[in-house]
């Protein structure tokens, strides 16, 4: 089971919010993680969106839109990616990382979020 | 503005080992704020990280492909390297070198450049 488990894809439409999960694999607890966010579009490097650990421990990455912010779902052990207000630019994938004391650098599989 | 720039050959053979520079710009690769890593993307695929290496030469691999990958720093160039061996066609990928904040995110990327394994 991998470590970190996101939905293929996702599709929403223009000016509508996009929720995008990050599940944590069964013994790993999100609350102890900071969850780190980035963004792909074709041809490039990801880029930073944010870090999500708790509302007292976050960060916005440098010129991220307010639109985009973090939270988790305890229950379902999961670290949250909402986007507001889409946008045609915000169609991209999206990747969810974390540090893991054993396993390194950790991303989720992505996911490819459509605007239409 | 830091910069990082993959250099590399773009074809090796199956069997044979992958080698990669990062050469780290506007920025000291010395600083004790960074680890420095390898993150690879096969194509229409996701993000696999590799390794990383701290100034002082310290790494830390990839338990997946540890056995395979070597990563190394050379500060008097501003640059650290990465060898796989034993290479077969799952390693083509666009590899990227990347900088990752001491507790924070990874900030900066390469561009990448894409690898391919063929005979």
């Amino acid at each position: 089971q991998a470590v970190l488990t996101q939905p293929s894809s996702l599709s929403a439409s223009p000016g509508a919010s996009a929720s995008l999960t990050c599940t944590l694999r069964s013994g790993i607890n999100v609350g102890t993680y900071r969850i780190y966010w980035y963004q792909q579009k074709p041809g490039s490097p990801p880029q930073y969106l944010l870090r999500y650990k708790s509302d007292s421990d976050k960060q916005q990455g440098s010129g991220v839109p307010s639109r985009f912010s973090g939270s988790k779902d305890a229950s379902a052990n999961a670290g949250i990616l909402l986007i507001s207000g889409l946008q045609s630019e915000d169609e991209a994938d999206y990747y969810c990382m974390i540090w893991h004391s054993s396993a390194g650098w950790v991303f989720g599989g992505g996911t490819k979020l459509t605007v239409l | 503005q830091l910069q990082l720039q993959e250099s590399g050959p773009g074809l090796v053979k199956p069997s044979e080992t992958l080698s990669l520079t990062c050469t780290v710009s506007g920025g000291s690769i010395s600083s004790s704020s960074y680890y420095w890593g390898w993150i690879r993307q096969p194509p229409g695929k996701g993000l696999e990280w590799i390794g990383s290496i701290y100034y002082s030469g310290s790494t830390y691999y990839n338990p997946s492909l540890k056995s395979r990958v070597t990563i190394s720093v050379d500060t008097s160039k501003n640059q650290f390297s990465l060898k796989l061996s034993s290479v077969t066609a799952a390693d083509t990928a666009v590899y990227y070198c990347a900088r990752r904040r001491t507790g924070g995110p990874i900030d900066y990327w390469g561009q990448g450049t894409l690898v391919t394994v063929s005979s």
